[in-house]
């Protein structure tokens, strides 16, 4: 059974760095085609595209948010991790991991349940 | 960027059919993925690649692609299925996921 479960602090302090934690199983980051977005959804809000890791190590970025994202992956902990600098109340959302076996072209045939973060002094 | 447009809201009354557009500049030369989110949930996958549906997706969900507009369509629906639609495509040119605003489709 394929699962992912993101994990991170649920309120971080405007200016602060989020670290996000996707854990997963059922699956291997190192098969081919294999990748790990990250997407969140601020509240009542669309869901936006954040970065994505493939198996190669290949790393993306959404453009407007490239110069804050970090994303990375430990293979042999089965983990995908994102960081976001300089947290701003606007970046209060839930942050989901998803996973596409097939490359980029892919569809997110399976998502975590999404961990909610809120940005607040 | 590439930008996906959804109408906000569609109204089906129970049994009957909806459709649910995604508009993009020549998406039918993307490939197309719709995803169900109701509230407080994580999305799920409903049609992947234009038309088709993942394993537990009933065949009363299907989806075509076609010049600047996919659609979903959703047949005899139930009240079950009252939820938000997002499309989504990956842009080649220029490596970017892009989803649309939503629709929130309610059951009459």
């Amino acid at each position: 059974q394929v699962t992912l479960r993101e994990s991170g602090p649920a309120l971080v302090k405007p200016t602060q760095t989020l670290t996000l934690t996707c854990t997963f199983s059922g699956f291997s980051l190192s098969t081919s085609g294999m990748c790990v977005s990250w997407i969140r959804q601020p509240p009542g809000k669309a869901l936006e595209w954040l970065a994505r890791i493939d198996w190669d190590d290949d790393k993306y970025y959404s453009t407007s948010l490239k110069t804050r994202l970090t994303i990375s992956k430990d293979t042999s902990k089965n983990q995908v991790v994102l960081t976001m600098t300089n947290m701003d109340p606007v970046d209060t959302a839930t942050y989901y991991c998803a996973r596409a076996q097939l490359g980029p072209n892919d569809a997110f045939d399976i998502w975590g349940q999404g961990t909610m973060v809120t940005v607040s002094s | 960027s590439y930008v996906l447009t959804q109408p906000p809201s569609v109204s089906v009354a129970p049994g009957k059919t909806a459709r649910i557009t995604c508009g993009g500049n020549n998406i039918g030369s993307k490939s197309v993925h719709w995803y169900q989110q109701k509230p407080g949930q994580a999305p799920v996958l409903v049609i992947y690649y234009d038309s088709d549906r993942p394993s537990g997706i009933p065949e009363r969900f299907s989806g075509s692609n076609s010049g600047n507009t996919a659609t979903l369509t959703i047949s005899r629906v139930e009240a079950g299925d009252e939820a938000d639609y997002y499309c989504q495509v990956w842009d080649s040119s220029s490596d970017y996921v892009v989803f649309g605003g939503g629709t929130k489709l309610t059951v009459l």
